[in-house]
């Protein structure tokens, strides 16, 4: 099993620029999160899917950053425009269909390192 | 605002050592997670314990609840260079929808060969 896929790994960008990030969940699950780590404030969630449904946006800084979750094997996570301040590490996880203890793992892929000077 | 604290923040002990972190929480809980996390990667699940269980074991891990106090915490025994990553707790709150998460900031294990 491949496990989640996040591309890029590392991105360098600047100032005003739009950055795409990317996610393929693990097949069969229907979770899917997004994370951002940041040394000052540590994980925190920015959105939630269920079976391809934002279900929670709450985490999500402002209005410059926008997910979607087009099919039930691939999301994004983009930041237009993009600042200094959004310079972290973006992580993407999926959990199983809500059925069984195996719905509260999540499972995490490597994560994309993100700068923008 | 966070719900885990875990502590200490950072841990430097010798191979073969036990290794505790505690984490500590507000709020009433479902269950309560610790992941690791190495270097320059993802988060990997270690081990789930649920608010109405006090200890679990899982081969060198030990992990314990208080709901009373609000608190767990993970013991690593013989502990192993190849152990060196930060550990995390996450809670998942009681009324959370479907199981989301809230992490800590981790404590950061250094073992020493």
């Amino acid at each position: 099993d491949a496990g989640v896929i996040q591309s890029p790994r590392h991105e360098v960008t600047e100032m005003g620029q739009e950055v795409t990030l990317r996610c393929k969940p693990i097949s069969g699950h229907n979770s899917l999160f997004w994370y951002r780590q940041t040394m000052m404030r540590g994980l925190e969630l920015l959105i939630y899917f269920n079976n391809n449904v934002p279900i929670d946006d709450s985490g999500m800084p402002e209005d410059r950053f926008s997910a979607k979750m087009p099919n039930a094997s691939f999301s994004t996570l983009k930041i237009q425009p993009s600042e200094p301040r959004d310079s972290a590490v973006y992580f993407c996880a999926s959990s199983f269909p809500n059925r069984g203890p195996r719905q509260e793992t999540q499972y995490f892929g490597p994560g994309t390192r993100l700068l923008v000077l | 605002s966070q719900q885990g604290e875990e502590d200490p923040q950072a841990l430097s002990i010798q191979e073969g050592e036990n290794a505790t972190m505690n984490c500590s929480y507000k709020t009433s809980i479902n269950n309560l997670q610790w992941y690791r996390q190495n270097s320059g990667r993802g988060l990997v699940h270690l081990i789930l314990i649920r608010s109405n269980e006090r200890e679990k074991h899982s081969g060198r891990l030990r992990v314990t609840l208080d709901t009373s106090k609000k608190s767990s915490s993970l013991l690593i025994t013989a502990s192993r260079a190849a152990d060196t990553a930060s550990y995390f707790c996450a809670t998942a709150a009681v009324g959370a929808g479907s199981y989301q998460l809230t992490f800590g900031k981790g404590t950061k294990l250094s073992v020493i060969p």
